[in-house]
């Protein structure tokens, strides 16, 4: 089967525009995550999704980010008003009950 | 709070020898204890895991990982490293919160090999 998938593969923005990324998981995957991974850095945990409900939204950075989930599948993680420090590979990833992350290949944003 | 640390940024060894990544972790009761690998432009791979039983516990590309409470720590072993080997190493530790596992990444240890 499909693995998770996620578009746009890249992503330039001007600064102060709002960009989309969108996440698709693996079909029957019950929980559906957010990563950022700044250059050299590791995995920063955004958000989380059991269902369609997120229950930890404290990894969020700021108020200019946010994410939804509909019909337990696809997810979209929206930023507003992109700054220059949001430049970064936002990974989604997703599970099954309680195992394993499938990660998708990532979004590449960059924001000039 | 969980936390990870990988102390060593980058490692180069010697394709066929031996290689050990360091991970230690902070969490306040048995984590669930991952590895992951990110090779160029791809995504995370998961190596192997360990959420109880065996301390030993053996993963993918003939990779294995020993999991020690005392030490806290989960170090990465594989004994002779191949050239297809070298990408970013992630330790990461787990928390089952409402049925989804909330994972703290350490840094990475990037592995360079030398043929």
């Amino acid at each position: 089967g499909a693995g998770v998938s996620q578009s746009p593969s890249n992503k330039v923005t001007e600064k102060g525009k709002d960009v989309e990324l969108r996440c698709d998981p693996i079909s029957g995957h019950t929980a559906l995550y957010w990563y950022r991974q700044r250059l050299g850095q590791g995995l920063e945990f955004l958000i989380y999704f059991q269902g369609n409900s997120a229950p930890d939204k404290s990894g969020l950075p700021s108020d200019r980010f946010s994410a939804e989930r509909t019909g337990e599948s696809v997810s979209t993680l929206t930023i507003q008003r992109t700054q220059q420090e949001d430049s970064a590979v936002y990974l989604c990833a997703s599970s099954a009950y309680g195992v394993e992350q499938f990660f998708g290949p990532g979004t590449r944003l960059t924001v000039l | 709070a969980q936390s990870v640390t990988q102390p060593d940024i980058h490692i180069t060894v010697s394709e066929g020898a031996s290689l050990e990544l360091r991970c230690n972790y902070s969490y306040g009761a048995t984590p669930y204890l991952f590895w992951y690998v990110q090779s160029p432009g791809q995504g995370l791979q998961l190596l192997l895991k360990y959420f109880s039983g065996d301390t030993l516990v053996q993963g993918i590309k003939g990779f294995e990982a020993e999991f020690k409470r005392s030490q806290s720590s989960f170090n990465l072993r594989k004994p002779s490293v191949h050239w297809s080997d070298a990408a970013e190493y992630f330790c990461a530790v787990g928390a089952l919160i409402q049925g989804a596992q909330k994972l703290v990444f350490g840094q990475g240890t990037r592995l360079t090999i030398n043929p």
